[in-house]
């Protein structure tokens, strides 16, 4: 099977730090990965999809300077949140899509980041 | 836009089937999807449906889709406690473009 990884899986931060997030394809590699942020009760939602080696495409209303994404290889994509508040507490997903068919898209565990 | 609706809580008694709806506004969608969400994990993808598709049955598991009325639901044969989770409903106009998801639906399995 696929596998993707993200690390780490819980982190507590004072507010004013950075917190970068990892999200690897254990067994494959990712052309193109995905960042979800998801509240309590709530959905996904999409923030931003990656591709290695080229800048990351960003949702409409998500600041592209506060949650800096890097794909620098096809196993790995990072997601910095900068500067962090407690508004930006919340559960990071990452997704892997493996090849071009529509199903090869793995998610990871998550991350949850609480901002003090 | 895509717009995805779910039913927020379901709850059953275990060995009942369990059905949880989903209705979707883009008719365009071509891929309909099936994630559960287990407490602090991840998405696992459960089973999925094309468009021209109108049933499919994996196991317990059978996904009705009416493209007509643009609606989707996950039926759940002989439920048990470990299928307490989230379930999520998604889709997307293609396999190249990002998943659309429903704010899940949170099933509770009563023993």
């Amino acid at each position: 099977g696929a596998v993707v990884s993200q690390h780490p899986s819980r982190v507590i931060c004072k507010s004013g730090t950075s917190v970068k997030i990892e999200c690897r394809s254990l067994d494959f590699q990712a052309t193109t990965m995905f960042w979800y942020r998801q509240f309590p009760k709530q959905s996904l939602m999409l923030m931003a999809t990656s591709n290695e080696g080229s800048k990351a495409t960003y949702e409409q209303g998500v600041e592209k300077d506060k949650f800096l994404i890097n794909h620098a290889s096809l196993t790995l994509s990072t997601l910095t949140v900068t500067s962090a508040h407690p508004e930006d507490s919340s559960f990071y997903i990452c997704s892997a899509r493996r090849g071009a068919s529509w199903n090869e898209q793995f998610f990871g565990p998550g991350t949850r980041l609480t901002v003090l | 836009g895509e717009d995805v609706e779910q039913s927020l809580f379901l709850s059953v008694r275990e060995g009942d089937s369990s059905v949880i709806n989903c209705t979707y506004t883009d008719s365009s969608s071509t891929y309909l999807y099936w994630y559960k969400q287990e407490p602090g994990a991840g998405l696992q993808l459960l089973t999925y449906i094309f468009s021209n598709m109108d049933m499919k049955q994996d196991q317990r598991l059978t996904v009705l889709l009416n493209k007509k009325d643009k609606h989707l639901s996950l039926r759940i044969a002989d439920t048990q406690t470990g299928d307490s989770a989230i379930y999520f409903c998604a889709e997307s106009l293609s396999g190249n473009t990002p998943l659309v998801f429903g704010k899940g639906t949170r099933l509770s399995v009563i023993a």
